[in-house]
């Protein structure tokens, strides 16, 4: 069972646009929602967090969206740059970092 | 801060031999490690998780007395893949976490991965 759904697969946006990404979870007893970014032959980094107290949370370009009614989180990614083509996952647990489970991930490639 | 390192990055055996992964955490110390395993274009799927000083939980599926795990210290945890097979080629990515909380507010922490490929 496929706890965190995350769509689009792929994802193609022009230098300066802004992409988004989405993911929906089941288990409402979910406390903490990370977002990593991978590039090819790396392992993933922590690009932003949050918790499901609070409804967005910004870090320069990013921004998570955080709908706790319709257990849906969203990435934006703001003036989106061709440095940023990656694949993104996002994830949840329970109690901050532990026991992650990640979305199917999404490969954005952002043409310049 | 927060830094992991894995060794090998590489590695390609011949089917049968055993391989071994070192999983460090640099500036931290570690009370849990987990180790993921990464088939191309697909997610990350969790294998096991460990405690320093405890033996390892294992998800559902994954063989214990295959994928040898070893977290002997706060700063170091292992993956023995015994008697590897071309089916156990993927990439192998360890990460890390300091449970006491602290300076790294409880974040897992990943190192860069390791590509293993089975003759």
């Amino acid at each position: 069972q496929q706890q965190v759904k995350q769509s689009p697969q792929s994802l193609i946006v022009q230098k300066g646009g802004i992409s988004i990404i989405n993911c929906a979870y089941e288990n409402t007893a979910f406390d903490y929602f990370p977002w990593y970014q991978q590039f090819p032959g790396k392992g993933p980094a922590l690009l932003i967090a949050i918790r499901p107290d609070v409804s967005e949370k910004k870090e320069g370009r990013f921004t998570i969206s955080f709908n706790k009614s319709a257990k849906q989180f969203s990435l934006h990614i703001m003036d989106s740059q061709p440095g940023d083509s990656a694949t993104y996952f996002c994830a949840a647990s329970l109690g901050g970092g532990n026991m992650l489970t990640f979305g199917g991930g999404t490969r954005l490639m952002v043409k310049p | 801060g927060a830094v992991v390192s894995q060794h090998p990055s590489r590695v390609i055996c011949k089917s049968g031999t055993s391989v071994k992964i070192e999983c460090r955490s640099l500036d931290f110390q570690a009370t849990t490690m987990f180790w993921y395993r990464q088939f191309p274009k697909q997610s990350l799927m969790l294998m096991a998780t460990s405690n320093e000083g405890s033996k390892a939980t294992y998800e559902q599926g994954v063989e214990k007395d295959k994928f040898l795990i070893n977290h002997a210290s706060l700063t170091l945890s292992t993956l023995t893949v015994t008697s590897a097979h071309p089916e156990d080629s993927s990439f192998y990515i360890c990460s890390a976490r300091d449970q006491r909380g602290g300076g790294y507010r409880n974040e897992q922490f990943f190192g860069p991965g390791t590509r293993l490929t089975v003759l």
